[in-house]
């Protein structure tokens, strides 16, 4: 069974960092490119970031409304994806979700506050 | 960026409707259009991937159509359970970019 868990969301002060990670389970990670995608409260929802597999080099792609201020990566060999966002803002505030593929697979989520 | 133009973004029905809700992309997305059903406090859920093409275990109610920039997701007969909000995702090209969500209300 495929199982998807992000952690290490919270309350962040304006100007802070974070670093959210994936654990993953269930399928062969190294064959998979993972996204993260993220959904303000009541919004709708806004594709983030992505990385390849090693077959592509590990690519990576970012919405441009965040680039500069977000990196993702991945551990292959512990199955997870990480995605570490600085200079935070009140508008990053969001449920950041970690996908698999082309969002065949979502985890539940991850909240991230961004606030005084 | 390719824009994602959802319609309608409130749509009320009845069980047994048949409904459909449309994407319209800004430029040519060759068929790389997925449909998403959300539940509130859930994660989205995969129903359709490449236009057409029904992911394992959703019921045959839901399908799929469209071309270029053009896209629809049809329910034929509404259930109870799919009263949810709908969006749209393209990812033909980079940055994807999702639809702003159909909200399907009960009648």
């Amino acid at each position: 069974e495929v199982q998807i868990l992000e952690t290490g969301g919270g309350l962040v002060k304006p100007g802070g960092s974070l670093r959210l990670s994936c654990a993953t389970s269930g399928f062969n990670f190294n064959d998979y490119f993972m996204n993260w995608v993220r959904q303000a409260p009541g919004k709708g929802l806004e594709w983030v970031a992505q990385i390849r597999n090693k077959n592509y080099n590990y690519a990576t792609y970012y919405a441009e409304s965040l680039e500069g201020r977000v990196t993702i990566s991945r551990d292959d060999s512990k199955s997870s994806v990480y995605l570490q966002v600085s200079s935070l803002r009140a508008e990053d505030t969001a449920i950041y979700y970690c996908t698999r593929g082309v969002t065949t697979y979502w985890g539940q989520g991850v909240m991230v506050t961004v606030s005084s | 960026d390719i824009q994602m133009t959802q319609s309608p973004s409130f749509l009320s029905a009845s069980v047994g409707d048949r409904v459909t809700i449309n994407c319209k992309a800004s430029q040519n997305i060759n068929k790389y259009l997925n449909w998403y059903q959300q539940k509130l406090g859930e994660a989205p859920k995969r129903l359709i991937y490449n236009t057409n093409n029904l992911q394992t275990g959703i019921p045959s109610r839901f399908s799929g159509s469209g071309s270029g920039t053009d896209y629809t997701l049809t329910i034929s007969s509404l259930q109870p359970e799919d009263f949810a909000t709908y969006f749209c995702l393209q990812h033909n090209s980079f940055p994807w970019t999702f639809g702003g969500g159909t909200k399907l209300e009960l009648k």
